[in-house]
């Protein structure tokens, strides 16, 4: 099974702040199927990003995804007060599917 | 857009049997396109995926979960359902049902979550 470990924990961050979390792999993920989802507290996880490095439909611009192999990186360029939740990535090119641990983006 | 919806008891008792249901509308289970998925979350905790079906006969299930676990179709309901038994305290989880985007691999369809329903907590205790 592929272990994600994702970092850090918790980052604290204020808004208009760039965040960027990261997400490695216990070994290279196939096709660099890799998805980022976004959960705020009392609400289900939201698709953020999917294949690394696209958006899915409706996300605004200011997310990105990149890397490839065992490394990748959520950027979050300009922290709006929306954006303080949990992230978690995804990996989906094995099975079984894994989950990170999440990142908890919080206000500084 | 697709909506998702759980439904079940909120408490089971240890060693019994776990069933939810997942409502969809505005959309069909049976397009083809789309993966119908469970995944659960413990209180404080990250996400564990459950499994995922496919037209009636073809699911895809958590090798840590398989030997208690099935995952049904209902098409004529728009439904598709979960259950899992032999349940402990471990079970305690809010439970999502998703939709899934299937994509090919090597060998595997692996596949993304894209729509979640608002998730049902289920508590096991006697």
């Amino acid at each position: 099974e592929i272990v994600l470990t994702q970092s850090p924990g918790t980052q604290s961050l204020s808004p208009g702040e760039r965040a960027t979390l990261s997400c490695r792999a216990s070994q290279s993920v196939t096709s660099n199927y890799l998805a980022w989802y976004q959960q705020k507290p009392g609400q289900a996880p939201r698709l953020l990003i999917y294949g690394a490095s696209s958006r899915a439909t409706g996300i605004p611009d200011r997310f990105s995804g990149s890397g490839s192999g065992t490394d990748f990186i959520l950027t979050i360029s300009r922290l709006e007060p929306e954006d303080f939740a949990v992230y978690y990535c995804q990996q989906y090119g094995t099975s079984p599917l894994t989950f990170g641990a999440g990142t908890k983006v919080d206000i500084k | 857009q697709v909506q998702l919806q759980e439904s079940g008891p909120g408490l089971v008792k240890p060693s019994q049997t776990l069933s939810l249901t997942c409502t969809v509308s505005g959309g069909s289970i049976t397009s083809g396109s789309f993966y119908w998925s469970w995944i659960r979350q413990p209180a404080g905790k990250g996400l564990e995926w459950i499994g995922r079906i496919w037209t009636s006969v073809s699911t895809h299930y958590n090798p840590s979960l398989q030997s208690r676990l099935t995952i049904s179709l209902d098409t004529s309901k728009n439904q598709f359902s979960l259950k899992l038994s032999s349940v402990t305290a471990a079970d305690t989880a809010v439970y999502y049902c998703a939709r899934a985007v299937p994509s090919k691999a090597l060998d595997f369809w692996g596949y993304y979550f894209d729509s979640w329903g608002q998730g049902a907590l289920v508590t096991v205790s006697s």
